[in-house]
């Protein structure tokens, strides 16, 4: 069966530290990979888009990795501060259907 | 600039009863979502509207009925609601769908069936 699969376990990371967010998904071809963070009791916000043929992209202090042959991407926000503390979602847009396939999401807390 | 709006922001409802949610966006975009968000899963879809007056079944459509009034507003109805319904949803929308477009998303309707 089609499965998207982040971290369950919060990561608590120290403040300053660079903070590492795990998507695998597997029975996919994904076109897109998209990062959303989500506040308690608020809506997703989406951040990045990294497309397949994309191994890396940046913006400002975060950065995502799509590795099509691991069936993975990387979510890393360096210099951490305490503001980054949510949820951080994924999720897969399919070119067969245009719809998004969403991840349950990491829980992370960024400790002053 | 509003973005995506819902209405309500919570309500408690009996087995059986009936209600709809409303959504409305200001931004012009062609295509609106419908999602519920379970504690440890990801976001289902449960209906989409990929332009004014088409509708089509996401992935968990069963017990849901929705409406494209216009192109700003997506309603979700429940005509007889059931525990398994208890749930947060979350209406959002984007440009033209799919492709690489992203998604903007309301701050969610908290429903409680008992």
């Amino acid at each position: 069966s089609q499965k998207i699969e982040q971290n369950s376990e919060a990561l608590n990371i120290q403040e300053g530290k660079t903070a590492t967010l795990t998507c695998n998904y597997t029975n996919y071809s994904p076109a897109y990979l998209q990062w959303y963070r989500q506040d308690p009791g608020r809506g997703p916000v989406f951040l990045l888009l990294i497309r397949e043929n994309e191994k890396e992209k940046r913006k400002e202090r975060l950065k995502v990795t799509f590795d099509t042959t691991l069936k993975q991407s990387l979510f890393h926000i360096t210099a951490s501060q305490p503001a980054d503390s949510a949820t951080y979602l994924c999720a897969l847009l399919m070119d067969s259907n245009y719809q998004l396939i969403w991840g349950a999401g990491t829980k992370l807390i960024i400790k002053p | 600039n509003a973005g995506v709006t819902q209405t309500p922001k919570f309500q408690v409802l009996k087995t059986g009863q009936s209600m709809t949610l409303q959504c409305a966006q200001d931004m012009n975009h062609n295509s609106m979502y419908w999602y519920r968000q379970d504690p440890g899963m990801g976001l289902r879809l449960i209906y989409y509207s990929a332009s004014e007056g088409t509708t089509d079944k996401g992935e968990v459509p069963n017990g849901y009925n929705v409406s494209r009034l216009n192109k700003r507003e997506f309603s979700l109805r429940l005509e007889s609601a059931a525990p398994s319904q208890t749930s947060v949803y979350f209406c959002a929308s984007s440009d033209q769908g799919g492709t690489q477009e992203t998604q903007y998303f309301g701050p969610g309707t908290r429903l409680l069936v008992l």
